[in-house]
């Protein structure tokens, strides 16, 4: 049972275009929403993340827009570039979860130069 | 520091053999979690740990056993490993309650 639907599988998109990715949750006791950045052998990064007390959060190219009633977060990566090519996973978790965070099936970004 | 090591790299077994993966964290988190990452599945959870000498079941825990003897160390067992088990796994360790995941570079193992 996937309770994080990410969405699209894979994407490619022009340098300098905008990048998005998005994701759905179901459970509404999710209170932590972070995206992490993979690139091909390492292991995933935090990327940036976002609580739902507000509605966007901005970190230089990138941004998280959260819409809580519609239970809906997305990644904007503005200015893409070819060093943003990598593998992106959204996750969510319940603060009294034991700190389990649920991920997303992930994204594969490509931009080209 | 050296964060999240994992050992081996790379492993390939056969249908029915064990093996044990190894975690090992320098930032005296509390926890550590072990996931398994396919294509198309993002990452699930195995097993994880709350603290030294507690473990709990993950979404997918069937056929792993774990245990944490030690607070920088975090064990995945595969006691009987089947062509399932073939998968990237990685190791995390984060501080406290939604404070940032830090993972290690993985294990890639192949059953045959």
């Amino acid at each position: 049972q996937q309770q994080v639907k990410q969405s699209p599988q894979s994407l490619i998109v022009q340098k300098g275009g905008i990048s998005i990715i998005n994701c759905a949750y179901e459970n509404t006791a999710f209170d932590y929403f972070p995206w992490y950045q993979q690139f091909p052998g390492k292991g995933p990064a935090l990327l940036i993340a976002i609580r739902p007390d507000v509605s966007e959060k901005k970190e230089g190219r990138f941004t998280i827009s959260f819409n809580k009633s519609a239970k809906q977060f997305s990644l904007h990566i503005m200015d893409s570039q070819p060093g943003d090519s990598a593998t992106y996973f959204c996750a969510a978790s319940r603060e009294t979860s034991g700190s389990r965070l649920t991920f997303g099936e992930g994204t594969q970004l490509t931009v080209n130069p | 520091n050296a964060g999240v090591t994992q050992t081996p790299k790379f492993r390939v077994l056969k249908t029915g053999q064990s093996m044990t993966l190894l975690c090992a964290q320098d930032m005296n988190h509390e926890y550590m979690y072990w996931y398994r990452q396919d294509p198309g599945m993002g990452l699930r959870l195995i097993h994880y740990s709350v603290g030294e000498g507690t473990t709990a079941k993950g979404e997918v825990p069937d056929g792993y056993n774990v245990s944490r003897l030690k607070k920088q160390n975090f064990l995945l067992g595969l006691e009987s490993a089947a062509p399932s088990q073939t998968s990237v796994y990685f190791c995390a360790s984060r501080g406290h309650n939604n404070s940032p995941l830090h993972f290690g570079n993985g294990t890639g193992l192949t059953v045959t």
